[in-house]
This record gives structure tokens, C-alpha cells and sequence, in this order.
């Protein structure tokens, strides 16, 4: 298995460019999560979608979209990128059964200029 | 409103020395609280949880501590290893939506590096 995966690893982006971060999970979970991490900081919730065919605001959701493609895939889009936006997002999944049970993948480091 | 937050930004210990890492949170309406552990471009891995219903919980080489009454959180890692280097989380789990659209809460605070010396 490999767990959650998320691509590209890094990005560089013009400001007022559009992207779409990939992630995807091999372990049936229902739960899919998109954070953002700036520097010195912990993990904010951008969106997450409890269950496929949903998707929910999270805490700093403004600038972005989502899509939960199929049960394995969940999509975060820029549509117009901003400096604001340079961060690296983890996605994460989770069978909703518990706190230990959210997976992390490896991270997108993402600069807007 | 609510925050977890760390009173130590860094921490250096010798090898074989243990380690306390610190965290101060301000909601109490939480159902865990749990410790992650980040390596340099690697995303949080899970290391412990305590329920908010318990003071003390032991894994292995790590024990996570809770008292409610300062609203205070602790990880103590015996025995430290280089490997254990690495900026640790604390955060706060909670149950959160409706039902059918329920999902887990984390509210992580600002981290604290540790380093080990060999």
C-alpha cells in the first residue's frame, strides 16, 4: 500500500495562475482532508469531505475549491493564486473512527510569486 | 476562541536523555488530545493520544501526561534517539458535524523542533 499519496511535490506559481493539487489514498477510507502549513506553524483545515460525494469548509477555506473525484481522490484547486497562498498542503485521510486514525501524505510545497 | 498552543519553541537534549515537550491548550471541549511527530518534508505521524477523560497514557518510550486543571499537555520521550529529532505537535481532537457528514476536528498548535545530539 501506499498510503496517501499527493503530487506534485513542489510547484512554482506566477500570481493569478491557476493549479490543482493531486491526492489520492489506497486504503479504502472514507475521510479526505486538505491542510495547509506555514512556517513554525501546525496544520490548518482548508476543506475536508467527510464521505464521497460531499466536501465541507474547513477553518482558512477562502481561495480554494475542492473535488472529491471517487472515494480515492480528492483534488484542491487555485483557482487565481496568491502570495498569501505559498504554503506546503498536506492531504490526509481517515476511516472517521478515531484520532489516530488520519493519514498524512508527504506534502506539496507550493510558491506563489 | 479556541487554541493549543507550546510554551518551547525548541528543544536540545543529549542522547539517552529524556525529553519533555510542552503544550498549553484553552478549549476543554475536546474528546482527545494527541501528539504527532513531523520529520523534515514529511507530513505529521501519529505517535499518542490521551482521551480527555484520562491524566496519563504510556506507549512505548513515549507517555503523554494531561491536567485539566491548567489546561496543560505534555509528551515525555525516555531514552532519546537522534531519530526522535523532529518538530512535535500537539493537538486537539474533536468530533465535529452532523451526522452522515461528521469528521474529526484537529487543531494543532505551533510545534516544537527537537534536537538530539549524539
Amino acid at each position: 500500500n501506499a498510503g496517501v499519496t499527493q503530487t506534485p511535490k513542489f510547484q512554482v506559481l506566477k500570481t493569478g495562475q491557476s493549479m490543482t493539487l493531486q491526492c489520492a489514498q489506497d486504503m479504502n477510507h472514507n475521510s479526505m482532508y486538505w491542510y495547509r502549513q506555514d512556517p513554525g506553524m501546525g496544520l490548518r483545515l482548508i476543506y475536508y469531505s467527510a464521505s464521497e460525494g460531499t466536501t465541507d469548509k474547513g477553518e482558512v477555506p477562502n481561495g480554494y475549491n475542492v473535488s472529491r473525484l471517487n472515494k480515492r481522490e480528492f483534488s484542491l484547486r487555485l483557482e487565481s493564486a496568491a502570495p498569501s497562498q505559498t504554503s506546503v498542503y498536506f492531504c490526509a485521510s481517515s476511516d472517521g473512527q478515531g484520532p489516530d486514525t488520519q493519514y498524512f501524505g508527504p506534502g506539496t510545497r507550493l510558491t506563489v510569486l | 476562541g479556541e487554541s493549543v498552543g507550546l510554551h518551547l519553541p525548541t528543544l536540545s537534549v543529549q542522547e539517552g536523555d529524556n525529553s519533555i515537550i510542552n503544550c498549553a491548550y484553552s478549549n476543554s471541549a475536546s474528546d482527545y488530545f494527541i501528539w504527532y511527530k513531523q520529520e523534515s518534508g514529511k507530513g505529521p505521524q501519529f505517535i499518542i493520544d490521551i482521551r480527555s477523560n484520562m491524566d496519563k497514557r504510556q506507549g512505548q518510550r513515549v507517555t503523554v501526561l494531561l491536567n485539566k486543571t491548567v489546561k496543560h499537555l505534555s509528551l515525555q520521550i525516555a531514552a532519546t534517539q537522534p531519530g526522535d529529532s523532529a518538530v512535535y505537535f500537539c493537538a486537539e481532537y474533536r468530533e465535529w458535524g452532523a451526522r452522515g457528514t461528521s469528521y474529526g476536528k484537529l487543531t494543532f498548535g505551533q510545534g516544537t523542533i527537537l534536537t538530539v545530539h549524539p
